[in-house]
């Protein structure tokens, strides 16, 4: 079983829609929830992380973690065409500085 | 702002070649990473380094090897190419107090024929 398991997608919507993208885990050690962003041809950047349960907004994004379920969700209001790219979650432990990444949704928006 | 650069976007090389890819970021950070990404497996580390001349292996560190001899310089080195080495190669970095936020570079897209 792999450590943070992501539904690849592809995920399509119309724009102004509410985009929700999830992903599981199995360590329950894991302390810090991240989501990065990556445009096509690009390196991730970091959009959100967060530490606690609980919701945590930025924005139009908003990132939830449930640490009871292993389930982390990062919420996008309002979509946008720009908000087209792939979505990776990741997860860190402090012990021997282990960084578990998702395998990515890839989101389009249509205009 | 962090930025992380590397040395090239897109590399082709042949099988038997020895190949150096370079990560250099600009913000005094402790550690550095090295990952491929692939499509359907995401993000793998290869190796990762927290001091200069200190470095770790991650999970898929074979046919690899790293070198940092300054702080901000991680160098990835592919021995011999192989063509199962053909992916997306990313430099990370970090601060030591704030592990969990990595920045990435751009990517170098390696071929090898």
């Amino acid at each position: 079983q792999k450590e943070v398991e992501q539904d690849p997608g592809p995920l399509s919507v119309p724009e102004g829609a509410i985009v929700s993208l999830n992903c599981t885990y199995s360590n329950s050690a894991f302390q810090y929830f991240m989501w990065y962003r990556q445009y096509s041809r690009k390196g991730p950047e970091l959009l959100m992380y967060t530490y606690s349960s609980g919701n945590k907004e930025d924005g139009r994004f908003t990132a939830q973690v449930d640490k009871s379920s292993k389930y982390i969700s990062l919420f996008i209001r309002d979509s946008q065409p720009s908000d087209s790219a792939t979505y990776l979650c990741a997860m860190w432990v402090d012990t021997g500085n282990q960084f578990y990444f998702g395998t990515g949704t890839s989101l389009t928006v249509i205009p | 702002d962090v930025k992380v650069t590397q040395s090239s976007r897109y590399l082709v090389k042949r099988t038997g070649e020895k190949v150096f890819l370079e990560c250099v970021q600009d913000m005094d950070h402790e550690n550095m990473f090295w990952y491929r990404q692939d499509p359907g497996l995401g993000l793998r580390l290869i190796y990762f380094s927290y001091d200069v001349k200190m470095k770790e292996k991650g999970d898929i560190p074979e046919g690899y090897s790293v070198s940092r001899e300054k702080k901000e310089r991680f160098s990835l080195i592919l021995e011999s190419a192989s063509t199962n080495q053909t992916s997306m190669y990313l430099c990370a970095s970090s601060l030591w107090s704030r592990e969990e936020t990595q920045y990435f570079g751009p990517g170098t897209r390696l071929l090898v024929l």
